[in-house]
């Protein structure tokens, strides 16, 4: 059964800084790893999605790796800002076209002005 | 865009109550899906669909159960409310395939006194 941890639980930083949030899986056989951020309250917004035969995806200030032999995955965020104040989820797909994800915890993220 | 809307934003329910909470996704996507998100816990899907009429159970299906008449359309159902079903609860849709991304609605908080 897929597990995902991410790492740090809780991070605050300068704005302008540029930082990595780190994620974790156990389960090498993933089609796909998802990116979301969720607001206070709010539902969840795809960021980016990584399939499983790529090592990266970009959108923005965001890019994404994949690294499936090592179980791992970063989001990098460059030059930080306060609207980037969120919490910060992965998942993966381990079960194919119709299965659910698998969720890590999050990281809550603070830009400080 | 894609659109995910959930009947309600907030929910109060007495416990034994039958509580139906109701998602409807606008982007013709034959996946879709029922968290819940709990302090501590993370998101752990409740049930999925993969078509008209099809279920799926996720990890946590006890105590709930799920309709899907219409493609677009994708109800959750607890049968007898109890406290410990107090959360909030995310419904996703998605296309059919390995790769696809889900998209999430805005979740509805449901209180079970």
């Amino acid at each position: 059964k897929q597990e995902v941890t991410q790492i740090p639980a809780a991070l605050s930083v300068p704005e302008g800084e540029n930082l990595v949030l780190n994620c974790s899986f156990t389960d090498s056989a993933i089609y796909n790893l998802q990116w979301f951020r969720q607001d206070p309250g709010k539902g969840l917004t795809s960021l980016l999605l990584i399939q499983s035969s790529q090592r990266e995806q970009t959108s923005g200030r965001l890019n994404a790796s994949l690294d499936k032999s090592s179980g791992r995955s970063t989001l990098y965020i460059a030059a930080s800002q306060p609207g980037d104040s969120a919490t910060y989820l992965c998942a993966g797909n381990s079960g194919g076209g119709a299965d659910g994800l698998t969720f890590g915890k999050g990281t809550h993220l603070i830009i400080q002005p | 865009d894609v659109k995910v809307t959930q009947s309600s934003r907030y929910l109060v329910k007495r416990t034994g109550e039958k509580v139906f909470l109701e998602c409807v996704q606008d982007m013709d996507h034959e996946n879709m899906f029922w968290y819940r998100q709990d302090p501590g816990l993370g998101l752990r899907l409740i049930y999925f669909s993969y078509d008209v009429k099809m279920k799926e159970k996720g990890d946590i299906p006890e105590g709930y159960s799920v309709s899907r008449e219409k493609k677009e359309r994708f109800s959750l159902i607890l049968e007898s409310a109890s406290t410990n079903q107090t959360s909030m609860y995310l419904c996703a849709s998605s296309l059919r395939s390995s790769f696809a991304t889900q998209y999430f609605g805005p979740g509805t908080r449901l209180t079970v006194l």
